[in-house]
């Protein structure tokens, strides 16, 4: 398995435009996370799926910020609108069970400008 | 709810120096404990794991063992290398709903 894919590696837009990022778990994973890195904050997680649902959002900062995963192989956190305060970098990670690891993608670096 | 605690650092040794990154944790039930590494430009790594009491997680020269009685995940090992310049993160997760619940991280710079 290629392990997460996150697309794209690197995002640079403008304020008030609307941004989404892109995800593929590994395949079989039951359970798909969102997080986001700054330096201020560390690392903190926005949102995560069990089997295509969301479990939990209480860490999605605000109304602009949504996620969905349609199908199994496939999440997006979209942003909209952006503001330079979201220039972060968010990971998506997924794992088997919610006791065993996460596998984590390489990450999205979102500037916003 | 959960939550980890770890020095923050940075850390900063010399070659070969002895290292240990402190990390506690607060839990309901019986977590499964993680220390993750992530390299500048990277996405976080599994270093090592331990799921219960006692159990000894080991990888690439790193150890920690799960000490229930006090709530800590310690990181060691014995030699660093330059190559170990990299920040650490401790973390849990559960079956009952907290998961990974991830430390602040601790910045290790290995001097030659």
């Amino acid at each position: 398995d290629a392990g997460v894919i996150q697309s794209p590696r690197h995002e640079v837009t403008e304020m008030g435009q609307e941004v989404t990022l892109r995800c593929k778990p590994i395949s079989g994973h039951d359970y798909l996370f969102w997080y986001r890195q700054t330096m201020m904050r560390g690392l903190e997680l926005l949102i995560y799926f069990n089997n295509n649902v969301p479990i939990d959002d209480s860490g999605m900062p605000e109304d602009r910020f949504s996620a969905k995963m349609p199908n199994a192989s496939f999440s997006t956190l979209k942003i909209q609108p952006s503001e330079p305060r979201d220039s972060a970098v968010y990971f998506c990670a997924s794992s088997l069970f919610t006791y065993t690891e996460a596998f984590f993608g390489q990450g999205t670096r979102l500037t916003v400008v | 709810g959960n939550s980890v605690t770890q020095m923050e650092g940075p850390v900063t040794l010399s070659e070969e120096a002895f290292l240990t990154i402190n990390c506690t944790y607060t839990a309901t039930g019986y977590p499964s404990l993680f220390w993750y590494v992530q390299y500048p430009g990277e996405g976080l790594q599994l270093l090592l794991k331990a799921t219960k009491a006692d159990d000894k997680g080991s990888n690439k020269g790193f150890e920690a063992t799960y000490r229930k009685e006090t709530t800590s995940f310690h990181l060691e090992k014995g030699s660093v290398q330059v190559s170990d310049s990299a920040v650490y993160f401790c973390a849990l997760s559960d079956n009952y709903g907290q998961n990974f619940v991830f430390g602040p991280g601790t910045r290790l710079s290995v001097l030659p």
